[in-house]
C-alpha cells in the first residue's frame, strides 16, 4: 500500500529565503509523484510531478523537487519565496498502475515580509 | 469554460434537505473523481468513475450518491445529511488510458455547509 508523510503541517519563511517542503512516500512499486498547491478557496493545483525519467524535476513559480529513491524522499524546494506563494503544499503519490492518488496532510506555508 | 468547473461553490443545508453537486470536465478525460476534504486531514477519495463506469466507492455512507451520466459530468447527490460532513468537496478528472501519469486536474471545490 502507498503512504505519503509531509514533515511539518506549518512551515514559515521570510521572502526572500530558501523554501523546504519535506515529503516521504512508500510505495511497493516504483511510484509516480506529484506535489499540488492549494491557494485558499480555490481548487488543487499541479506544480510538477515526477514520473521515472529525470530525479530533479522542474514545475511552475520556480519550484522544483528531487526525487531520492534510497531516501524514499520528494522535497519541494524553492530558491526564493514570494509573498505569492502562500498557500497549502500536498505531497501525493501514484502506483502507476493503481491510478489512486494518495495525498499528505499538507504543509501550509506561510511568507513573511 | 475550461478544465473543471464546479457548482454551486457554496452550499448551506439543513439535515433534512436533499441537494445535489455538480462537476464538468472540457479536457476530454475519461475518469473523474469525488474528493471530501476536511479541515486537519488528509484528502479523502470518495468515489472514482472511469468511462462512467463506478470504479471506486471509499466506504462512503449511502447519504452520498454519486452519478456520472457521461464521461464529461459528475453530480454527487446529497439527502439527509450529518454537520459532520461539512467540507470542501473537490472534484478531479484524468485521463486514464495514458502511458504517462495519472495527473488529475481539480475543480475549485463547493463548500458545504450543514446546519
Amino acid at each position: 500500500a502507498q503512504s505519503v508523510t509531509q514533515l511539518g503541517s506549518h512551515v514559515s519563511v521570510s521572502e526572500g529565503a530558501l523554501v523546504l517542503l519535506r515529503c516521504n512516500y512508500s510505495s511497493s512499486v516504483p511510484p509516480y509523484l506529484f506535489w499540488y498547491v492549494q491557494y485558499p478557496n480555490q481548487g488543487l493545483q499541479l506544480l510538477l510531478k515526477y514520473t521515472s525519467a529525470a530525479t530533479l524535476v522542474k514545475g511552475i513559480n520556480g519550484f522544483e523537487a528531487e526525487f531520492k529513491k534510497s531516501e524514499t524522499s520528494f522535497h519541494l524546494t524553492k530558491p526564493s519565496a514570494h509573498m505569492s506563494d502562500a498557500a497549502e503544499y500536498f505531497c501525493a503519490v501514484s502506483e502507476g498502475s493503481n491510478y489512486k492518488l494518495t495525498f499528505g496532510k499538507g504543509t501550509l506555508l506561510t511568507v513573511n515580509p | 469554460e475550461t478544465g473543471v468547473t464546479q457548482t454551486p461553490r457554496h452550499l448551506v443545508m439543513g439535515m433534512t434537505n436533499k441537494k445535489s453537486l455538480k462537476c464538468e470536465q472540457h479536457l476530454g478525460h475519461n475518469a473523474m473523481y469525488w474528493y471530501k476534504q476536511s479541515a486537519k486531514k488528509p484528502l479523502e477519495l470518495m468515489f472514482v468513475y472511469n468511462f462512467k463506469e463506478q470504479t471506486e466507492n471509499n466506504s462512503v455512507p449511502s447519504r452520498f450518491s454519486p452519478e456520472c451520466p457521461n464521461s464529461s459530468h459528475l453530480f454527487l447527490h446529497l439527502h439527509t445529511l450529518q454537520p459532520e460532513d461539512s467540507a470542501l468537496y473537490l472534484c478531479a478528472s484524468s485521463q486514464e488510458d495514458s502511458p504517462i501519469t495519472y495527473e488529475q486536474y481539480f475543480g475549485p471545490g463547493t463548500r458545504l455547509t450543514v446546519t
